[in-house]
């Protein structure tokens, strides 16, 4: 258990619809990430805040946003579905926002199925 | 853009074999990451390498990070079922680079 949770575990819903999914980091970490995983793209970097505030964006669609509250928790919203959006998305929370050592911890992902 | 290349995308062996999976770039990074992660599972962290030719032993996994920092190894010796997963390499920037370049993955199934 790398003491990141996310719920939901899966999620299915239909095209053009709109899903939030929620990550807490673990217990003092102020970083957290948004990754993709499809089968043939791998792990994608989707967007990174550090205690709050955006810190850094990858390949996320205009379609998604995400915040990070005061508690540090983090919400990702996936809006106008299609169905390319299926995969698996994961939140991974580091101590810090960057450096050598940064290390992630990954949640167990949320599955999303689009149909 | 950084890009990482990993060999062999997909590895089947019996249990008691010896295996080496690599990560390549022909970018520098200032740091080399290898988690493992199983089916419907998030990345497991397994080790973090930094320095130029440095080797980490983690019980029958050996990880080695290339002098020029473009490259690492993992080696397994006498693979165990329990060492089945997909095998995945991160290259960090650094300082102000808080990002993490994923490669593909190495998929090793262990035949008992």
């Amino acid at each position: 258990d790398s003491g990141v949770t996310q719920t939901p575990k899966h999620l299915i819903t239909a095209t053009g619809q709109r899903v939030t999914l929620r990550c807490s980091p673990r217990s003092g970490d102020l970083s957290v990430y948004w990754y993709q995983q499809s089968l043939d793209q791998g792990l994608q970097f989707l967007i990174q805040y550090y205690n709050g505030e955006e810190r850094a964006k990858g390949n996320i669609l205009e379609r998604f946003s995400a915040q990070q509250f005061p508690d540090l928790h983090s919400e990702l919203n996936l809006s106008s579905l299609e169905l390319g959006d299926s995969a698996l998305y994961f939140c991974a929370s580091s101590t810090r926002g960057s450096g050598a050592y940064n290390e992630q911890f990954f949640g167990p992902g949320t599955r999303l199925t689009v149909l | 853009t950084q890009l990482l290349e990993q060999s062999p995308q997909f590895l089947s062996i019996q249990e008691g074999e010896n295996l080496t999976v690599y990560c390549n770039s022909s970018s520098v990074f200032s740091s080399l990451q290898w988690y493992r992660q199983e089916p419907g599972e998030g990345p497991v962290l397994l080790v973090t390498v930094v320095t130029g030719g440095e080797v980490k032993k983690l019980k029958r996994l050996t990880f080695q990070f290339g002098d020029a920092r473009k490259d690492s190894s993992l080696h397994i010796t006498a693979a165990q079922p329990g060492d089945t997963g997909l095998y995945l390499c991160a290259g960090g920037g650094g300082g102000s680079n808080y990002k993490l370049t994923f490669g593909k993955g190495t998929l090793l199934t262990v035949n008992p």
